[in-house]
């Protein structure tokens, strides 16, 4: 069956630490990958997304994920987190010729310390 | 410009009662998504709409929920004879087409709580 799995449920750190969340999935055929961050009280929000092309790829602020085929991942990072990265984290895959439809890890909840 | 709608944000009934929750999609956007968040389950599909017509349903859980959606626009999720278990939060999202690399945009949610 298709899944997707985040390694960490629950992270925390100091401000400016650096962060890397954890994304797997299932072998099934091509992908498209996205992460999507929860702020508290807020609705999801995309964060990054890949569809093709370069695997490394930047999101909106300051994130980037990397895309490494060989081991179905498409992990988070971020060199210099702040305390407004306080959030839940979830990892997204579309299994190409699957509908649009998106099977979603756990969520990691970030909570960064001031 | 306007985002995915939910109504109602916040919907308590009792075990037993039929409920409604309704989705105003991004005007324009064809492609319209149910997912349900739990705790202990996560983010979970539940039905798809392309246009008017549900070309997957696969993740409704049971019989007592239904889906439709009217006039290429707004959906509505109804769940029959209510159970505890369906306490979660229900999200909707919407994308602009049909291809599956389409960023989906999500509503706020409706958290149904089940007494």
């Amino acid at each position: 069956a298709q899944s997707v799995s985040q390694h960490n449920h629950h992270v925390i750190l100091s401000e400016a630490a650096s962060l890397e969340l954890g994304c797997n999935y299932s072998y099934g055929g091509t992908v498209n990958l996205f992460w999507y961050v929860q702020y508290p009280g807020q609705h999801l929000q995309l964060l990054l997304k890949y569809f093709s092309g370069d695997p490394l790829v930047k999101g909106i602020k300051g994130f980037e994920a990397e895309f490494i085929k060989s081991k179905f991942s498409f992990n988070l990072r971020k060199p210099s987190v702040q305390w407004s990265d306080t959030a839940e984290y979830f990892c997204a895959v579309n299994w190409i010729g699957n509908t649009g439809k998106l099977i979603f890890g756990q969520g990691t909840t970030l909570q960064v310390k001031p | 410009g306007a985002g995915v709608s939910q109504s109602p944000s916040n919907k308590v009934t009792e075990k037993g009662k039929d409920v409604e929750l309704r989705c105003d999609p991004i005007s324009g956007h064809t492609a319209l998504y149910w997912y349900r968040q739990s705790l202990g389950q996560g983010l979970e599909f539940l039905i798809y709409f392309q246009g008017n017509s549900a070309p997957d349903k696969s993740g409704l859980p049971s019989d007592r929920f239904s889906a439709e959606r009217t006039g290429g626009s707004v959906s509505t999720l109804t769940i029959q004879r209510t159970q505890q278990e369906d306490s979660a939060v229900y999200l909707c999202a919407s994308s602009p087409g049909t291809a599956s690399n389409q960023p989906q945009h999500f509503g706020d949610g409706t958290r149904l709580s089940i007494l």
